[in-house]
């Protein structure tokens, strides 16, 4: 099983609201990642965990607050989001962090109103 | 630093011919990887190949084959008989090991249009 999965699919959301996008893989990859992505641009990177911990904070926005509860589940909490973050926001895991193949869910589309 | 460029923007063929995306890389490292990922109107990225900076081996799986080339820092991928379910963004990607420790640098996407 390569499956990678999302919830939600879409999410519209006032700046002042609080929401949560999950991501969950089941492949016993032991890095996970958040990736932006904007209309016609390559995925940026947000956040890389490995073996759980915060590995890589790519500068991020405290606005954005990720979490991995667990080897298989990775959060990112939005808050006070502004309507520049409305993108396509991509997990990834790969079977540890380093230059290995990474296997993406299907994105979160975000719209802040 | 890094860069991938992939100059086609998009490229636009009618179904059954062969088409090329060009990808190429710089990197001052002698140890790196090179990525190819499709990203179907579905949006997620889907992986097509890893290929590691000694194996300049050409490596064909179905209609799709790559063509790696140190000399020229390339790393062009080819799809022969192209079919509408081709359709998406192909990205370039590059990654340094061990330093990196799973940042890609990708290039800016080609999107392949086939027509039936």
């Amino acid at each position: 099983d390569t499956e990678v999965t999302q919830t939600p699919k879409h999410l519209v959301m006032g700046m002042t609201n609080k929401k949560s996008l999950k991501c969950e893989q089941h492949m016993g990859h032991r890095a996970m990642y958040w990736y932006k992505q904007k209309a016609k641009k390559p995925p940026e990177l947000m956040f890389v965990y490995s073996y759980e911990k915060l590995s890589i904070n790519e500068s991020v926005p405290s606005r954005f607050s990720p979490e991995c509860p667990n080897s298989s589940l990775l959060n990112l909490h939005l808050h006070a989001l502004q309507p520049e973050d409305s993108a396509l926001y991509l997990c990834a895991s790969s079977v540890q962090q380093g230059s290995y193949e990474q296997y993406f869910g299907p994105g979160t589309r975000l719209t802040v109103t | 630093a890094q860069k991938v460029t992939q100059a086609q923007t998009e490229i636009s063929v009618v179904e059954k011919e062969d088409v090329t995306l060009d990808c190429v890389y710089e990197t001052r490292d002698t140890t790196y990887y090179l990525f190819w990922y499709k990203q179907p109107p579905s949006g997620e990225l889907v992986f097509l190949i890893r290929r590691n900076s000694f194996d300049e081996q050409n490596e064909i799986s179905g209609r799709y084959s790559w063509n790696f080339q140190k000399s020229t820092s390339s790393f062009n991928f080819t799809i022969t008989a192209s079919q509408v379910v081709d359709s998406a963004v192909y990205f370039c990607a590059l990654s340094v090991a061990p330093f990196n420790a799973g940042k890609s640098t990708f290039g800016d996407g080609t999107t392949l249009t086939v027509k039936p």
